[in-house]
Order: structure tokens, then C-alpha cells, then sequence
């Protein structure tokens, strides 16, 4: 089955600076890969996904990249604020299979703490 | 429009005590699934219910059992429970679309027991 591993656990930037989160994947059937953002006591929130037909998506200060050939994929915040600290999670699943295969497997996350 | 609700958010339970947590949602859709939360180990599965009158299990189901009472509710019971399921309790709730196409996972609010 799907194997999502990602990396920093944890990673504290300075006010203004850049983050980046990076997942690998296992499954190279795997084509949807969102990204959840948790904030503390609270419930995980999509922010951000991208389908293996596109290599790059942008939202204002977010954009995640994927690389289809190596199995990984990364997201990455720009002139980080403080109210981005909160937990990101990423996670992947294939849609075409029906099944256990379809469901999300997520990342075991990374805290993200922005220092003012 | 509520989105995903979850009954109760918080619980204390004494070993060997039984409960049901609650889970509704008013967007139509047709998946559902059950995640726990435990430091360091993100989001894992219990158990998923494809459509109305299916559920399997998923990562972590031992200690569980589940009910898809309608295409809106979707329960978990723990039927004798033990303090290794003292965790954060996540409901959630998916559509995919006609091609495949997956938007997302929307998370209820949580639950979080204490098993003493």
C-alpha cells in the first residue's frame, strides 16, 4: 500500500522568510496529493492539492511542486506571517481505484512555527 | 450549511466503559471516514465507508466498530475501551468527481477521550 513519508517534523523560520515541506510517495499510481493545515486544537483544513497532470500550483503565498518521476512532492510558503504556524500535513491517494486505495494517506506532519 | 459535525468533543472514559461517537454531514457525500490523532503519528484510519451501506476497515480498526446508518451519518463505537485509545477522534467526508477527480477531504471538529 501507499507509504507517505515527509519531512521536517519540525521547522521554525523568521518572519518574512520562506518555508518549504517536503512528502515522498511509494505508490507511483498515486495521482492526488493535498496539503492540510491544523492549527492548534483545531481540525485539519485543506489549503492546497494538486493532480499528477500538473507539475506546479500557486495560491497567493502557497505553491506546491510535484515531480511525478522522482515520487515526491513539496509544498512552499512565501513571506511566512505568524498566524502560519499551525501543523501541515501532506497526503496522497489514487482516485481511479476503487477501494482501500482511493482513501488518503497522510504525512505524520510537520509543525511550523514563524517567529515574529 | 454545517459542513461535517461531530458529537461529542470531549469525553473521559473508564476502562472497560463502551460509547458511540457521532458523526453527521449535510454536503451529500458519499464517503466517509473515521481518523484518530496521537502525537508524532498524524492521521491514521480506522475505518472508511465508500457509499451508504458499506464500510472496511482501514489502518487501525482493532478496538472499533462502525455503522453507515444513512448516506448522512456515520458512527464509531468503542466497545470496551481501553487507554492505548486515548486520542483525538476525526471524522470526515469526501466526494469525487464523475472522472476520478478528488476534492478533498472535509474534517469535523474532532472529539477528543481520555481512557482512564
Amino acid at each position: 500500500g501507499e507509504n507517505v513519508e515527509q519531512h521536517p517534523s519540525t521547522l521554525s523560520v523568521q518572519e518574512g522568510d520562506s518555508a518549504v515541506i517536503k512528502c515522498t510517495y511509494s505508490d507511483s499510481a498515486s495521482n492526488y496529493f493535498p496539503w492540510y493545515k491544523q492549527e492548534l486544537g483545531k481540525r485539519p483544513q485543506l489549503i492546497i492539492d494538486i493532480r499528477s497532470n500538473v507539475g506546479e500550483k500557486k495560491d497567493q503565498r502557497i505553491a506546491v511542486t510535484l515531480n511525478k518521476t522522482a515520487k515526491h512532492f513539496s509544498l512552499h510558503i512565501t513571506e511566512t506571517q505568524p498566524e502560519d504556524s499551525a501543523v501541515y500535513f501532506c497526503a496522497a491517494s489514487n482516485t481511479l481505484t476503487g477501494g482501500s486505495q482511493g482513501n488518503l494517506i497522510f504525512g505524520k506532519g510537520t509543525k511550523l512555527s514563524v517567529k515574529p | 450549511n454545517a459542513g461535517v459535525t461531530q458529537t461529542p468533543k470531549f469525553q473521559v472514559l473508564k476502562t472497560g466503559q463502551s460509547m458511540t461517537l457521532q458523526c453527521a454531514q449535510d454536503m451529500n457525500h458519499n464517503s466517509m471516514y473515521w481518523y484518530r490523532q496521537d502525537p508524532g503519528m498524524g492521521l491514521r484510519l480506522i475505518y472508511y465507508s465508500a457509499s451508504e451501506g458499506t464500510t472496511d476497515k482501514g489502518e487501525v480498526p482493532n478496538g472499533y466498530n462502525v455503522s453507515r446508518l444513512n448516506k448522512r451519518e456515520f458512527s464509531l463505537r468503542l466497545e470496551s475501551a481501553a487507554p492505548s485509545q486515548t486520542s483525538v477522534y476525526f471524522c470526515a467526508s469526501s466526494e469525487a468527481g464523475s472522472r476520478g477527480e478528488e476534492y478533498g477531504y472535509t474534517f469535523g471538529s474532532g472529539t477528543r477521550l481520555t481512557v482512564v
